[in-house]
């Protein structure tokens, strides 16, 4: 079964602070991987996308890798800003259209 | 800016009423798609369009719900009839179809069934 499973579901961080989140998939064909910000009340925003053969793509303060072997990718969020408060989604592509969301981790910077 | 828009942004309705939901995609996208997201279940497809055609509906209860597009401008999410555990913020997103295609999302409906 395609599935796409984050940790941790929330997290607390101070404002400045450094922090990585995880995600790790099981989905078959793999096209690509995406990390999206929501914000309250938003739509998601696409961060960063990722196909097989990369394995770092950064994007301001947020950097995301994967590890197409063990399946696993992170984001690193850098200097982090009370901004960053958000839920953050991982979506895996599974061939032209299949999206697999994952449930997201919710972000709380605080001052 | 382009942007996808989505009206209405909020709606509270009775059980057992219709509700309809529009979305207008950003000019020149091929692909819709629409979505539901709750606390419990994050973000669930319920129907993807491909050049106004629909492609998969699969995550979408027959019964009640029917999505259409009328044209490339309009995309409409249909529930009838409403039921309480229909309460959720819709989505639509629209993007260009391929293996790298972004999914560029509206601000969301959030609809109440009492």
């Amino acid at each position: 079964k395609n599935q796409v499973e984050q940790s941790p579901q929330s997290l607390i961080i101070l404002e400045g602070k450094n922090c990585t989140l995880q995600c790790n998939y099981t989905v078959s064909p793999f096209s690509n991987l995406r990390w999206y910000k929501q914000d309250t009340g938003r739509g998601p925003v696409s961060l960063t996308i990722m196909t097989f053969s990369e394995n770092t793509k950064s994007n301001g303060r947020y950097t995301a890798t994967l590890d197409a072997d063990t399946k696993q990718s992170s984001l690193h969020i850098t200097a982090s800003q009370l901004s960053d408060s958000a839920s953050y989604i991982c979506v895996v592509t599974s061939g032209t259209y299949k999206y697999i969301f994952g449930t997201g981790t919710r972000l709380k910077v605080l001052a | 800016d382009a942007r996808v828009t989505q009206t209405p942004r909020d709606k509270v309705t009775e059980m057992g009423q219709e509700v309809t939901m529009r979305c207008q995609p950003i000019l020149g996208h091929n692909t819709v798609f629409w979505y539901r997201q709750t606390m419990m279940q994050g973000l669930e497809l319920l129907a993807y369009f491909r050049n106004r055609a629909p492609l998969d509906d699969s995550g979408m209860p027959k019964d009640r719900f029917s999505a259409e597009m009328p044209d490339a401008t309009l995309a409409t999410l249909k529930i009838q009839p409403s039921e309480p555990r229909d309460s959720a913020v819709y989505f639509c997103a629209s993007g260009f179809e391929g293996l790298a295609g972004e999914q560029f999302f509206g601000p969301g409906t959030r609809l109440t069934v009492l």
